[in-house]
């Protein structure tokens, strides 16, 4: 089983739309999840950060975590063409990052 | 304050050659941590590097090893170069020896082709 795994992609949204991804991890004791997004050819990129169960708002994302069902998901709302981009989640477990595969995003305009 | 920085972005190297690549961590940061991302994958955990000690490796062969400076810049450098090493690889810096429980913020990293 993979440490994190993510929602196989691509995922194609209509502009405007939400765009809903999802990522379940395997360590029971991770500490924090993240949401990375990286655009072809770049780094990625840090865009979310939760730490506890429950929501958290920031601009047109929302990021969930359920640490009983090892889940954690991320909601594009309002996407944009420029919201365009692997997606990747990540569990932290002491020092160590644990990345998911990543779900590619198309928002057509 | 300045960012994450490598060097150099681009790089082939034959097969069985050795490659070194370059990390100036960000200001005030003294751990540095290095990883691997293959094609179509997500980045994959090589090794953390605080105040000039390795102090976590993830599952990667010998060959590959590290270095960090007393400035808290490091190096990472692959020995018998294989197709498979052909990646991007990322550096992040942070300002604790691995407890914390914040996010890493990468460096634009190295394009490494093996041929």
């Amino acid at each position: 089983q993979k440490e994190v795994e993510q929602n196989s992609g691509p995922l194609s949204v209509p502009e405007g739309a939400i765009a809903s991804l999802n990522c379940t991890y395997s360590d029971r004791v991770s500490q924090s999840f993240f949401w990375y997004r990286q655009y072809s050819g770049k780094s990625p990129e840090l865009i979310m950060s939760i730490y506890s169960n429950g929501d958290k708002e920031d601009g047109r994302f929302t990021a969930q975590l359920n640490k009983a069902s090892q889940y954690v998901s991320l909601l594009i709302r309002d996407s944009q063409p420029s919201d365009s981009a692997t997606y990747l989640c990540a569990v932290r477990h002491d020092y160590k990052l644990s990345f998911g595969a990543g779900t590619t995003v198309t928002v057509r305009a | 304050e300045t960012g994450v920085t490598q060097s150099p972005t681009h790089l082939i190297k034959t097969r069985g050659q050795q490659v070194t690549l370059r990390c100036s961590s960000q200001s005030g940061h003294n751990t540095v941590s290095w990883y691997q991302q293959a094609l179509g994958q997500g980045p994959q955990f090589i090794f953390q590097y605080y105040r000039e000690e390795e102090n976590g490796r993830g599952n990667f062969p010998p060959r590959f090893s590290g270095l960090q400076f007393p400035n808290y810049s490091s190096e990472l450098n692959v020995n018998a170069l294989e197709l498979d090493d052909s990646a991007l690889y990322l550096c992040a810096s942070s300002s604790t020896g691995g407890s914390s429980r914040y996010g890493y913020t990468f460096g634009s990293g190295t394009r490494l082709t093996v041929v």
